[in-house]
């Protein structure tokens, strides 16, 4: 059983740019959820992908973006990037059956100049 | 709305000086409260999840408990490898499964 493994590890982007984020679920979970983590502070849920749907979302701006395929690997772009977008992006991925644990990828490093 | 606050910020410990970690929660209806370890840079590993109060779990020298306000994350006889991030975090019954964070606390223990 593989886990959630999350691609770049490390990205440096500028200001106005667009980036794509990747992540892989766990093998069996059908739920994906992104979660934002700046410097020093929790985790913040940016969206929840439920079989390829939209399942929810929390206070980020439409510049951010997601997809879910049928194999329930996922997509976060964010689109003209600002300075405070740097942060470590986590995905993590569930069962999706309603009392059930999130297990989360190693993270994206994004940093923004 | 949701709301998970954690204290200490920071706890300093020495080896096997066992304490406690406070995670006090407000939502609307739990679903579960959940225990993460994050070590710098990485993404938060699971370690439990509490659905209803008086419930405990416990593995190797943490254990948690649960109240209708408040979790606790007890360590007992901690070593150097302890040394990590502690969050909790809370689901509610209501909408999807997101989890709600508290900023954490970050727990160093001195050989």
């Amino acid at each position: 059983e593989t886990g959630v493994t999350q691609s770049p590890t490390h990205l440096i982007k500028t200001r106005g740019q667009q980036v794509t984020l990747r992540c892989s679920s766990q093998s069996g979970h059908n739920t994906v959820s992104w979660y934002q983590q700046a410097l020093g502070q929790g985790p913040q849920f940016i969206f929840q992908y439920y079989r390829e749907e939209e399942n929810g979302r929390g206070n980020f701006p439409p510049r951010f973006s997601g997809l879910q395929f049928p194999n329930y690997s996922s997509e976060l772009n964010v689109n003209a990037l600002e300075l405070d977008d740097s942060a470590l992006y986590l995905c993590a991925s569930s069962p999706g059956t309603g009392y059930s644990e999130a297990f989360f990828g190693q993270g994206t490093r994004l940093t923004v100049v | 709305e949701d709301q998970v606050t954690q204290s200490p910020e920071a706890l300093r410990l020495q080896e096997g000086e066992s304490s406690s970690l406070n995670c006090s929660y407000t939502v609307s209806g739990l679903r579960g409260l959940f225990w993460y370890r994050q070590d710098p840079g990485k993404g938060p590993e699971f370690l439990f999840t509490l659905y209803s109060a008086g419930e405990e779990k416990e593995k190797e020298r943490l254990k948690a408990t649960l109240t209708k306000k408040e979790s606790f994350l007890h360590i007992t006889a901690p070593k150097p490898e302890d040394s990590a991030t502690y969050l909790c975090a809370v689901q509610s019954n209501f909408g999807n499964e997101k989890l709600t964070f508290g900023t954490g606390t970050r727990l160093t223990i001195i050989p």
